[in-house]
């Protein structure tokens, strides 16, 4: 039992390079996110979706895009990666009724060099 | 809007001794509480919540917290700590009234040290 899995675990990109990160889930959840880490922050949402083909924006959301074409997938991009984007991103979803808990991926480590 | 407080960065306490990891909350509307805890180089694992009920909701690895409305609080409690419970502690609030909001706003984080 898989359940959330990001991809890549870890990528170190150039100032102006893009990339993808992969979440797959497969426990048939509606919603998933994607949250960004930094040290004493805790976890800010920079998107969100509530099923397939719907995406959302969340509280951080510049410089990244989302896309949402397969119920168990959920992609982040971004396009021109900049040094204020290194960061630990984090996948989660969950089942469709707000009351239920989140289940996480184990991250990806990015670094913008 | 919602948000989270942990006032304490950093927690250490001794092997058996009781442990607390202090959390606030505000809310438009009415919450729903959430504990995870994240291990080094890991994600994110739930440990408890509060939806609605008893006040002392009792979750994962013996952990458990209590929700107080008239303080805004939602304190997680272990009786007797393990040198295993040291890790990084985040609570999290969603305002279910906000039917429209489906965000899980996240507190800062707690360190837990607990020495041997």
């Amino acid at each position: 039992n898989a359940g959330v899995t990001q991809t890549p675990k870890f990528r170190v990109l150039k100032t102006g390079q893009s990339m993808t990160l992969l979440c797959a889930q497969d426990m048939n959840h509606e919603y998933m996110y994607w949250y960004r880490q930094d040290p004493g922050m805790g976890l800010r949402l920079i998107h969100y979706s509530v099923g397939e083909g719907t995406t959302a924006k969340g509280e951080v959301p510049d410089g990244y895009n989302v896309s949402r074409l397969k119920k168990q997938n959920f992609l982040l991009g971004l396009e021109s990666a900049a040094p204020s984007q290194t960061s630990v991103y984090f996948c989660a979803s969950s089942y469709s009724r707000t009351r239920n808990e989140a289940f996480f991926g184990q991250g990806t480590r990015l670094t913008v060099v | 809007a919602q948000s989270v407080a942990q006032p304490e960065d950093q927690v250490n306490v001794a092997e058996g001794n009781p442990l607390t990891v202090k959390c606030t909350y505000s809310v438009s509307g009415n919450p729903y509480l959430f504990w995870y805890v994240q291990y080094p180089n890991r994600g994110l694992q739930f440990l408890l919540k509060y939806i609605t009920g008893d006040n002392l909701v009792k979750g994962s690895y013996g952990f458990e917290a209590e929700f107080n409305k008239s303080q805004t609080s939602f304190h997680l409690k272990k009786p007797s700590a393990l040198v295993s419970d040291s890790a990084l502690y985040f609570c999290a609030v969603r305002d279910w009234q906000l039917s429209n909001d489906y965000k899980l706003s996240f507190g800062a984080g707690t360190t837990v040290t607990v020495r041997a």
